[in-house]
């Protein structure tokens, strides 16, 4: 089963507007990761953050990690047309070191112009 | 080369057949990760492979699946006997921290049909 759940399944709006995507996790973790994939491309990654930090930016992005909720959101601010895309957590399994990293299902994101 | 190199990029086969999908991974990164993506789904893990530890496999289908990592480096996964149900995205990714600790480098993956 999937360690990471995204939601919504899919978010459409309108350029300008705020994108919030959210991630719950099962089991406890070490870090937590959000990757973006355009259409028939591989992965790129946007931002880790650990199981010791709450928030993180960088550029339009803000992440959290809530622990006690087992949950992440990803923001992106003043959304472009270019961030159409996919959008995915992936965590780890925190009880071993070196664990390998769980993808959730992904956030398909459409931003109109 | 600069990124995760993943061959071919496309492969039609017919069922029953073997392939072979071969990832380069980044040079240097020490653990090395195929995943499966069928369309419009989420990743899929299949097989990590972290250093000269045993790779971890808990994520391949079937006994028809295999992968292999020579040298720490180049990596291939074999499909044997394909069946129509193994038709997806197969995707390669390299990491130079172990475990979720690090970046994972995304190759654009091998796509499969099987007939």
């Amino acid at each position: 089963s999937q360690q990471g759940e995204e939601d919504p399944q899919a978010l459409s709006i309108q350029e300008g507007e705020n994108a919030t995507m959210n991630c719950s996790y099962k089991t406890s973790i070490n870090n937590l990761q959000w990757y973006r994939q355009n259409s028939g491309r591989g992965l790129v990654h946007l931002i880790l953050i650990r199981s010791n930090e709450r928030e993180k930016h960088s550029g339009r992005l803000r992440v959290t990690l809530d622990t006690s909720k087992k949950s992440s959101s990803l923001l992106i601010t003043a959304s472009r047309a270019a961030d159409t895309a996919s959008y995915f957590c992936a965590t780890d399994a925190g009880e071993t070191s070196g664990s390998r990293l769980t993808f959730g299902e992904g956030t398909q994101l459409t931003v109109n112009p | 080369g600069a990124g995760v190199s993943q061959s071919p990029s496309n492969k039609v086969t017919e069922k029953g057949k073997d392939v072979e999908l071969r990832c380069d991974p980044i040079s240097g990164h020490t653990a090395l990760y195929w995943y499966r993506q069928s369309l419009g789904q989420g990743l899929e893990f299949l097989i990590y492979f972290q250093g000269n530890s045993a790779p971890d496999k808990s994520g391949l289908p079937s006994d028809r699946f295999s992968a292999e990592r020579t040298g720490g480096s180049v990596s291939t996964l074999t499909i044997q006997r394909t069946q129509q149900e193994d038709s997806a995205v197969y995707l390669c990714a390299s990491s130079l921290l172990a475990g979720g600790g690090g970046e994972l480098f995304f190759g654009e993956g091998s796509r499969l049909t099987v007939l």
